[in-house]
């Protein structure tokens, strides 16, 4: 079956430290992958996306690459601002398309 | 711009109630979702649509129905909330595509139900 495993929070970083929140996945054919973003009180935004082997997915600063050999999809950002304090989901779309499945989320604070 | 929206956005309310929780799109998509998110679980899936004669259970639907109005509004009942049914429910929007496109979920605001 799809399922989606990401590093547990919470964590804690001082603006402009570097960001990696690990994503793993398993599924079958080939899903598309996603990191949703939510903001305090807020539901939840796609932050980017992949939806093949290899593709990078990038927006505000953040990436992320379909390594379909380790199975993975690991968030990053080479310096963190205080903004950046949210919930990160990793979360699959599968083969067919009918579901996705995320992951339990991240919880990340941002300190000056 | 083309919204999902929730309402109510919280709510209260007392064991045995029955609640209603809607949804409405103006993206045009013809899937919806019902989530329901806690603390340390991430999201669960309830229901989810893809037309408007389509309804599928998820992986927690006991304890939940749904109704497909129209394309645009999909609503989410508790025939008789209890405690543990106390969470932030989200719906979700997606369109029916191929996996090479790769269509994601857009997401309502929310709504915080607290079951007492």
């Amino acid at each position: 079956g799809n399922s989606v495993t990401q590093m547990e929070g919470p964590v804690t970083l001082s603006e402009e430290a570097f960001l990696t929140i690990n994503c793993t996945y398993t599924a079958t054919g080939y899903p598309s992958l996603f990191w949703y973003v939510q903001y305090p009180g807020e539901g939840l935004q796609l932050l980017l996306k992949a939806t093949k082997a290899d593709d990078k997915g990038s927006n505000k600063g953040f990436e992320a690459t379909y390594r379909k050999e380790t199975t993975s999809f690991h968030l990053e950002k080479g310096s963190v601002q205080v903004s950046d304090s949210a919930v990160y989901f990793c979360a699959l779309r599968g083969y067919t398309g009918n579901q996705f499945y995320f992951g339990t989320g991240t919880s990340l604070t941002v300190i000056p | 711009d083309a919204d999902v929206t929730q309402t109510p956005r919280n709510r209260i309310t007392k064991t045995g109630k029955r609640i209603m929780l809607e949804c409405s799109q103006t993206k045009g998509h013809d899937r919806m979702y019902w989530y329901r998110q806690d603390p340390g679980l991430g999201l669960r899936l309830i229901y989810y649509s893809f037309d408007v004669k389509d309804i599928n259970k998820g992986e927690i639907s006991d304890g939940y129905s749904v109704s497909r109005q129209a394309q645009a509004k999909f609503s989410l009942s508790l025939e008789s909330a209890i405690p543990n049914q106390t969470a932030l429910y989200f719906c979700a929007t997606s369109v029916t595509s191929g996996r090479v496109t790769g269509y994601e979920q857009f997401f309502g605001p929310g709504t915080r139900l607290t079951v007492l």
